[in-house]
Protein backbone atom coordinates (compact mmCIF):
# COMPACT_ATOMS: atom_id res chain seq x y z
CA UNK A 1 0.00 0.00 0.00
CA UNK A 2 0.96 3.83 -0.92
CA UNK A 3 1.81 5.56 2.17
CA UNK A 4 2.91 9.28 2.59
CA UNK A 5 3.38 10.66 5.78
CA UNK A 6 4.53 13.90 6.55
CA UNK A 7 5.95 15.68 9.55
CA UNK A 8 7.51 18.81 10.62
CA UNK A 9 4.61 21.23 10.99
CA UNK A 10 3.98 23.45 14.22
CA UNK A 11 3.53 26.98 14.88
CA UNK A 12 6.31 29.46 13.93
CA UNK A 13 6.99 33.37 14.37
CA UNK A 14 6.92 35.30 10.73
CA UNK A 15 9.92 35.31 9.37
CA UNK A 16 11.30 32.24 10.81
CA UNK A 17 11.87 28.86 9.16
CA UNK A 18 10.39 25.33 9.00
CA UNK A 19 11.21 22.30 7.47
CA UNK A 20 8.59 19.67 5.92
CA UNK A 21 9.45 15.83 5.51
CA UNK A 22 7.17 13.41 3.67
CA UNK A 23 8.03 9.62 4.63
CA UNK A 24 7.68 7.17 0.94
CA UNK A 25 6.73 3.68 1.10
CA UNK A 26 4.97 1.01 -0.80
CA UNK A 27 6.33 2.28 -4.00
CA UNK A 28 9.33 2.93 -5.90
CA UNK A 29 10.12 6.20 -4.73
CA UNK A 30 12.99 7.20 -7.37
CA UNK A 31 10.81 6.45 -10.17
CA UNK A 32 7.83 9.26 -9.46
CA UNK A 33 7.70 12.87 -9.38
CA UNK A 34 6.38 14.51 -6.36
CA UNK A 35 4.35 17.85 -4.58
CA UNK A 36 3.74 19.69 -1.71
CA UNK A 37 -0.03 21.26 -2.09
CA UNK A 38 -1.62 23.10 0.80
CA UNK A 39 -5.05 24.08 1.86
CA UNK A 40 -5.21 27.09 4.45
CA UNK A 41 -7.99 27.00 7.18
CA UNK A 42 -11.18 26.41 5.65
CA UNK A 43 -10.02 27.42 2.09
CA UNK A 44 -9.22 25.78 -0.97
CA UNK A 45 -5.85 23.41 -2.39
CA UNK A 46 -3.11 25.72 -3.49
CA UNK A 47 -0.17 23.88 -5.28
CA UNK A 48 3.03 25.39 -3.55
CA UNK A 49 5.84 22.66 -5.54
CA UNK A 50 6.76 20.10 -7.56
CA UNK A 51 10.22 17.72 -8.27
CA UNK A 52 10.75 15.33 -10.65
CA UNK A 53 12.10 11.90 -10.16
CA UNK A 54 15.90 12.86 -9.61
CA UNK A 55 15.28 16.66 -8.86
CA UNK A 56 16.34 17.73 -12.56
CA UNK A 57 12.40 19.73 -12.77
CA UNK A 58 11.46 22.06 -10.29
CA UNK A 59 8.84 24.23 -9.85
CA UNK A 60 7.31 26.55 -7.32
CA UNK A 61 4.25 28.79 -6.97
CA UNK A 62 4.69 32.53 -7.01
CA UNK A 63 4.00 32.79 -3.49
CA UNK A 64 6.54 30.87 -2.65
CA UNK A 65 9.09 31.50 -5.24
CA UNK A 66 12.50 32.37 -3.45
CA UNK A 67 11.56 31.37 0.05
CA UNK A 68 10.39 27.81 -0.41
CA UNK A 69 13.01 25.38 -1.49
CA UNK A 70 11.46 21.54 -2.04
CA UNK A 71 14.16 19.02 -2.38
CA UNK A 72 14.50 14.81 -1.94
CA UNK A 73 16.75 11.88 -0.96
CA UNK A 74 15.89 8.90 -3.47
CA UNK A 75 18.32 6.93 -0.92
CA UNK A 76 15.93 7.95 2.52
CA UNK A 77 12.43 7.75 0.58
CA UNK A 78 11.79 11.43 1.75
CA UNK A 79 10.32 14.37 0.05
CA UNK A 80 11.22 18.13 1.69
CA UNK A 81 10.17 21.44 1.80
CA UNK A 82 12.10 23.85 3.52
CA UNK A 83 10.37 27.25 4.35
CA UNK A 84 12.12 30.35 4.91
CA UNK A 85 10.57 33.67 5.62
CA UNK A 86 7.45 32.10 6.68
CA UNK A 87 4.43 34.70 6.53
CA UNK A 88 0.71 34.42 8.56
CA UNK A 89 -0.53 33.48 5.02
CA UNK A 90 1.64 30.86 4.88
CA UNK A 91 -0.34 29.41 7.72
CA UNK A 92 -1.80 26.10 6.21
CA UNK A 93 -2.50 22.05 6.07
CA UNK A 94 0.42 21.16 3.60
CA UNK A 95 -0.26 18.05 1.97
CA UNK A 96 2.36 15.69 0.00
CA UNK A 97 1.11 14.31 -2.99
CA UNK A 98 2.38 11.36 -5.63
CA UNK A 99 2.55 12.28 -9.29
CA UNK A 100 1.79 9.75 -11.66
CA UNK A 101 4.74 10.07 -13.31
CA UNK A 102 9.02 11.09 -13.50
CA UNK A 103 8.50 13.93 -14.57
CA UNK A 104 5.99 16.78 -12.41
CA UNK A 105 3.68 16.56 -15.14
CA UNK A 106 0.79 14.54 -14.09
CA UNK A 107 -1.78 14.09 -11.78
CA UNK A 108 -1.69 13.54 -8.01
CA UNK A 109 -2.28 10.69 -6.46
CA UNK A 110 -2.61 9.26 -3.64
CA UNK A 111 -2.14 12.51 -1.01
CA UNK A 112 -0.65 12.05 2.94
CA UNK A 113 -2.60 13.35 5.64
CA UNK A 114 -1.43 16.51 6.14
CA UNK A 115 1.01 18.56 8.44
CA UNK A 116 -0.50 21.54 10.15
CA UNK A 117 1.86 24.71 9.66
CA UNK A 118 0.29 28.01 11.84
CA UNK A 119 2.49 31.17 11.32
CA UNK A 120 1.88 33.28 13.54
CA UNK A 121 3.71 35.63 16.76
CA UNK B 1 -0.95 30.99 -14.55
CA UNK B 2 -4.20 29.35 -15.93
CA UNK B 3 -7.03 30.03 -13.71
CA UNK B 4 -9.64 27.30 -12.90
CA UNK B 5 -13.00 28.36 -12.14
CA UNK B 6 -15.78 26.07 -11.20
CA UNK B 7 -19.50 26.52 -10.95
CA UNK B 8 -21.42 26.71 -9.14
CA UNK B 9 -19.92 27.33 -5.35
CA UNK B 10 -22.21 25.13 -3.77
CA UNK B 11 -24.60 22.42 -5.26
CA UNK B 12 -27.51 20.51 -3.42
CA UNK B 13 -28.73 17.56 -4.57
CA UNK B 14 -31.44 15.21 -3.20
CA UNK B 15 -29.68 11.29 -2.33
CA UNK B 16 -30.61 9.80 -6.18
CA UNK B 17 -30.62 12.27 -7.84
CA UNK B 18 -27.85 13.67 -10.85
CA UNK B 19 -24.92 16.35 -9.77
CA UNK B 20 -23.59 18.60 -12.87
CA UNK B 21 -20.32 20.14 -11.54
CA UNK B 22 -18.76 22.41 -14.21
CA UNK B 23 -14.66 23.59 -14.57
CA UNK B 24 -13.36 26.18 -16.82
CA UNK B 25 -9.69 26.85 -17.48
CA UNK B 26 -8.69 30.41 -18.59
CA UNK B 27 -6.48 28.82 -21.55
CA UNK B 28 -6.99 25.06 -23.60
CA UNK B 29 -5.15 22.48 -20.78
CA UNK B 30 -6.19 19.83 -23.58
CA UNK B 31 -7.51 16.55 -21.85
CA UNK B 32 -4.53 17.56 -18.83
CA UNK B 33 -7.39 17.87 -16.30
CA UNK B 34 -7.73 16.20 -13.17
CA UNK B 35 -11.04 16.02 -10.19
CA UNK B 36 -10.26 15.63 -6.75
CA UNK B 37 -12.92 14.35 -3.71
CA UNK B 38 -12.23 15.89 -0.22
CA UNK B 39 -14.76 14.87 2.60
CA UNK B 40 -14.19 17.30 5.97
CA UNK B 41 -10.68 15.78 8.21
CA UNK B 42 -9.61 14.13 5.00
CA UNK B 43 -6.79 14.00 2.25
CA UNK B 44 -8.18 15.04 -1.33
CA UNK B 45 -8.96 11.61 -3.38
CA UNK B 46 -8.47 11.31 -6.90
CA UNK B 47 -11.32 10.43 -8.97
CA UNK B 48 -10.76 11.38 -12.57
CA UNK B 49 -7.48 11.88 -14.18
CA UNK B 50 -6.91 12.57 -18.38
CA UNK B 51 -10.69 14.53 -18.11
CA UNK B 52 -12.72 11.31 -18.31
CA UNK B 53 -10.73 8.31 -16.97
CA UNK B 54 -11.81 6.72 -13.42
CA UNK B 55 -8.91 6.37 -10.86
CA UNK B 56 -9.11 2.75 -9.51
CA UNK B 57 -11.65 2.20 -7.41
CA UNK B 58 -13.88 4.84 -8.04
CA UNK B 59 -17.55 3.99 -9.03
CA UNK B 60 -19.15 4.02 -12.30
CA UNK B 61 -21.39 6.60 -11.29
CA UNK B 62 -18.98 9.24 -11.45
CA UNK B 63 -17.90 10.65 -15.07
CA UNK B 64 -15.75 12.84 -16.68
CA UNK B 65 -16.03 14.95 -19.53
CA UNK B 66 -14.82 18.15 -21.93
CA UNK B 67 -11.50 18.81 -23.00
CA UNK B 68 -9.78 22.27 -23.72
CA UNK B 69 -10.76 24.50 -21.53
CA UNK B 70 -14.51 23.67 -20.61
CA UNK B 71 -15.08 20.22 -18.69
CA UNK B 72 -17.89 18.87 -16.12
CA UNK B 73 -17.82 15.90 -13.68
CA UNK B 74 -21.18 13.77 -13.39
CA UNK B 75 -22.48 11.93 -10.85
CA UNK B 76 -25.34 10.24 -11.92
CA UNK B 77 -26.99 9.19 -8.63
CA UNK B 78 -25.63 10.80 -5.36
CA UNK B 79 -25.16 8.44 -2.72
CA UNK B 80 -24.67 9.59 1.04
CA UNK B 81 -20.86 9.26 0.87
CA UNK B 82 -20.81 11.55 -2.24
CA UNK B 83 -21.43 14.72 -0.63
CA UNK B 84 -18.27 16.23 0.02
CA UNK B 85 -16.24 19.07 -1.90
CA UNK B 86 -14.64 18.62 -5.29
CA UNK B 87 -11.60 20.48 -7.36
CA UNK B 88 -10.79 20.66 -10.38
CA UNK B 89 -7.06 20.71 -11.54
CA UNK B 90 -5.23 21.48 -14.47
CA UNK B 91 -2.01 19.63 -14.73
CA UNK B 92 -0.86 21.05 -18.49
CA UNK B 93 1.21 23.78 -17.02
CA UNK B 94 3.18 25.23 -14.31
CA UNK B 95 1.89 26.01 -11.71
CA UNK B 96 -0.60 23.50 -11.30
CA UNK B 97 -3.92 25.15 -10.78
CA UNK B 98 -6.67 23.99 -8.63
CA UNK B 99 -10.36 25.48 -9.19
CA UNK B 100 -11.45 27.06 -5.47
CA UNK B 101 -13.73 23.76 -5.64
CA UNK B 102 -18.07 22.85 -5.61
CA UNK B 103 -19.62 21.66 -2.29
CA UNK B 104 -22.18 18.76 -3.06
CA UNK B 105 -24.57 19.13 0.14
CA UNK B 106 -27.86 17.81 1.10
CA UNK B 107 -30.69 19.08 -0.21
Amino acid sequence: EVQLVESGGGLVQPGRSLRLSCAASGFTFDDYAMHWVRQAPGKGLEWVSGISWNSGSIGYADSVKGRFTISRDNAKNSLYLQMNSLRAEDTALYYCAKDMAAAPKGWFDPWGQGTLVTVSS
Amino acid sequence: EIVMTQSPATLSVSPGERATLSCRASQSVSSNLAWYQQKPGQAPRLLIYGASTRATGIPARFSGSGSGTEFTLTISSLQSEDFAVYYCQQYNNWPKTFGQGTKVEIK
